[in-house]
C-alpha cells in the first residue's frame, strides 16, 4: 500500500458525460500528480499540482481539469467524455518538487 | 523533452532464472523510477535510484547517469515477479513529472 488512495476504483459511464476522479496523497506529501495509461498512448503525465497551484501541464485535453483542494487532496474532472478516453488514470504524489512519487491504485474509466 | 527507451520489450524466464532489464535516457535527469506494473494494474515502486546502486532483496538496480542508462537485475525469479517493468525519468526539477518508457512484459513461467 503506497499511502495514496484513489476513488471510485472502477468507472463506468457513456460518452457525452463528466465524471470526477479524487486523490488523496500520502500524509505530508505537497505535490500531486495525475498520470493516464491508455493501450495506444502508454503512460503520460497529464498535470502535477504543488501546494494548492498548478506546476505544470502534459499531455492534457482541454475537456479536462484538475483542481488541488486546501487539504491536498486533488481532483480529476473529465467532461464531454469520448471512447478514446477510457484508460486506467493513476494518481501520484511527492513530498516535494525533486522526491521520489508513489502512486495510487488508479481508476479504471470505461466510456462506452 | 527526454526520451525513455526500454528494453527488451517482451521477456519470458523459466522460475529461478535471472534477467537484467535495460533503461535508456535521453538527457541528464534528476529522477528515476524504476516499477513494477502487476496483473491488477497496480504500480508498485521498486527504486528511486537517479544515481548509484541500490539492492533489495532479490532486485537490485545501478543508474549510470554520466552515460544515461539504468538496469534494473532479476534473481532467482518467481513468478510473482510477471508484469510489466516500467523505467520512468524526469529532469526538471520545477515540476518532477515523470516520462515512462514503453515497459518490459515479464513472464515467469513455473
Amino acid at each position: 500500500d503506497s499511502g495514496v488512495t484513489q476513488t471510485p476504483k472502477h468507472l463506468i459511464t457513456a460518452t457525452g458525460q463528466r465524471v470526477t476522479l479524487r486523490c488523496s496523497p500520502r500524509s505530508g506529501d505537497l505535490s500531486v500528480y495525475w498520470y493516464q495509461q491508455s493501450l495506444d498512448q502508454g503512460l503520460q503525465f497529464l498535470i502535477q499540482y504543488y501546494n494548492g497551484e498548478e506546476r505544470a501541464k502534459g499531455n492534457i485535453l482541454e475537456r479536462f481539469s484538475a483542481q488541488q483542494f486546501p487539504d491536498l487532496h486533488s481532483e480529476l474532472n473529465l467532461s464531454s467524455l469520448e471512447l478514446g478516453d477510457s484508460a486506467l488514470y493513476f494518481c501520484a504524489s511527492s513530498q516535494g518538487l525533486v522526491n521520489e512519487q508513489f502512486f495510487g491504485p488508479g481508476t479504471r474509466l470505461t466510456v462506452l | 523533452g527526454i526520451q525513455v527507451e526500454q528494453s527488451p520489450p517482451d521477456l519470458i524466464l523459466q522460475e529461478g532464472a535471472n534477467s537484467t532489464l535495460r533503461c535508456n535516457f535521453s538527457d541528464s535527469v534528476n529522477n528515476l523510477q524504476w516499477f513494477h506494473q502487476n496483473p491488477w494494474g497496480q504500480l508498485i515502486n521498486l527504486f528511486y535510484i537517479p544515481s548509484g546502486t541500490k539492492q533489495n532483496g532479490r532486485l537490485s538496480a545501478t543508474t549510470v547517469a554520466t552515460e544515461r542508462y539504468s538496469l534494473l537485475y532479476i534473481s532467482s525469479s518467481q513468478t510473482t515477479d510477471s508484469g510489466v517493468y516500467f523505467c520512468a525519468a524526469g529532469r526538471d526539477g520545477a515540476t518532477n513529472k515523470l516520462i515512462f518508457g514503453t515497459g518490459t512484459l515479464l513472464a515467469v513461467q513455473p
